[in-house]
C-alpha cells in the first residue's frame, strides 16, 4: 500500500524558514516524479513544486520560486521542501503527492502537514 | 501561472446532471491533454476522478465524465447523488513543466 507521510509543519514567523519532509513507502520511490501541493485554510488547491526522477529537474510555481527548494533522497525514500522567506500567505496544509509513473496524474496524496506563518 | 477558472458553485437535484467548466489558456488546458479532475469531500484529501481529460481511474463511477474543447475542460456528473456533494478541482499540466489548478467548485445536491 502506498503511504506518504509528511512532517515538519508548524508555526513560523514571517521571514523565517522551515523544512518539510515526506517519507514514502509501498512503491518504488526512485522511479516516480513527486510534487508538493498546498491548500490554504478554506481555500483551493495550489500547485507548489515538482521534482523528477534523478532529482536534477525541478519546477516551481511563480509564487514560491526563489524561496522554496524541492529535493529528494532516493536512499531514504524521502522528498523535502525547504521553505525560506516565508510569508503570511504561505500558510496552508502542504500535501506530498505521487505522480503515477509516466502518466501525468497525481494518484496518491499524503495526509498533509500544516504550516502557519504568523507573528 | 494564473489559476484555471471554475464556477464557485453549482447545484442540482438528485438524479439530475450538472457540468462544471474549467477555462485556461493555450499554455495549459489548450496546449496539453493532461487535464485532471479531483473530488475533495469535507475534511478529506483530494481523490482523482478524471485524467487525460476524459479517462476514469478504476473504481470511479461512470456517472463522472470529462471532455475538453480548446482552452476549456468540462466535468459532467450524471444521476446526481447526495454523496457527490463535495468540492471539485480541475488541474492541468502547463508550460515550463508546472501544473495549475482551478479555484474549485462547490457542488451542492439539493
Amino acid at each position: 500500500e502506498v503511504q506518504l507521510v509528511e512532517s515538519g509543519g508548524g508555526l513560523v514567523q514571517p521571514g523565517g524558514s522551515l523544512r518539510l519532509s515526506c517519507s514514502a513507502s509501498g512503491f518504488s520511490f526512485s522511479s516516480h516524479v513527486m510534487h508538493w501541493v498546498r491548500q490554504a485554510p478554506g481555500k483551493g488547491l495550489e500547485y507548489v513544486s515538482t521534482i523528477r526522477t534523478g532529482g536534477r529537474s525541478t519546477s516551481y510555481a511563480d509564487s514560491v520560486k526563489d524561496r522554496f527548494t524541492i529535493s529528494r533522497d532516493d536512499s531514504k525514500d524521502t522528498v523535502y521542501l525547504q521553505m525560506s522567506s516565508l510569508r503570511v500567505e504561505d500558510t496552508a496544509v502542504y500535501y506530498c503527492v505521487k505522480e503515477l509513473s509516466g502518466a501525468y496524474r497525481f494518484d496518491s496524496w499524503g495526509q498533509g502537514t500544516l504550516v502557519t506563518v504568523s507573528s | 501561472q494564473s489559476a484555471l477558472t471554475q464556477p464557485a458553485s453549482v447545484s442540482g437535484s438528485p438524479g439530475q446532471s450538472i457540468t462544471i467548466s474549467c477555462t485556461g489558456t493555450s499554455s495549459d488546458v489548450g496546449g496539453y491533454n493532461h487535464v485532471c479532475w479531483y473530488q475533495q469531500c469535507p475534511g478529506k484529501g483530494p481523490k482523482l476522478i478524471i485524467y487525460e481529460g476524459y479517462e476514469r481511474p478504476s473504481g470511479v463511477s461512470n456517472r463522472f465524465s470529462g471532455s475538453k474543447s480548446g482552452n476549456t475542460a468540462s466535468l459532467t456528473i450524471s444521476g446526481l447523488q447526495t454523496e457527490d456533494e463535495a468540492d471539485y478541482y480541475c488541474c492541468s499540466f502547463a508550460s515550463g513543466g508546472t501544473w495549475v489548478f482551478g479555484g474549485g467548485t462547490k457542488l451542492t445536491v439539493l
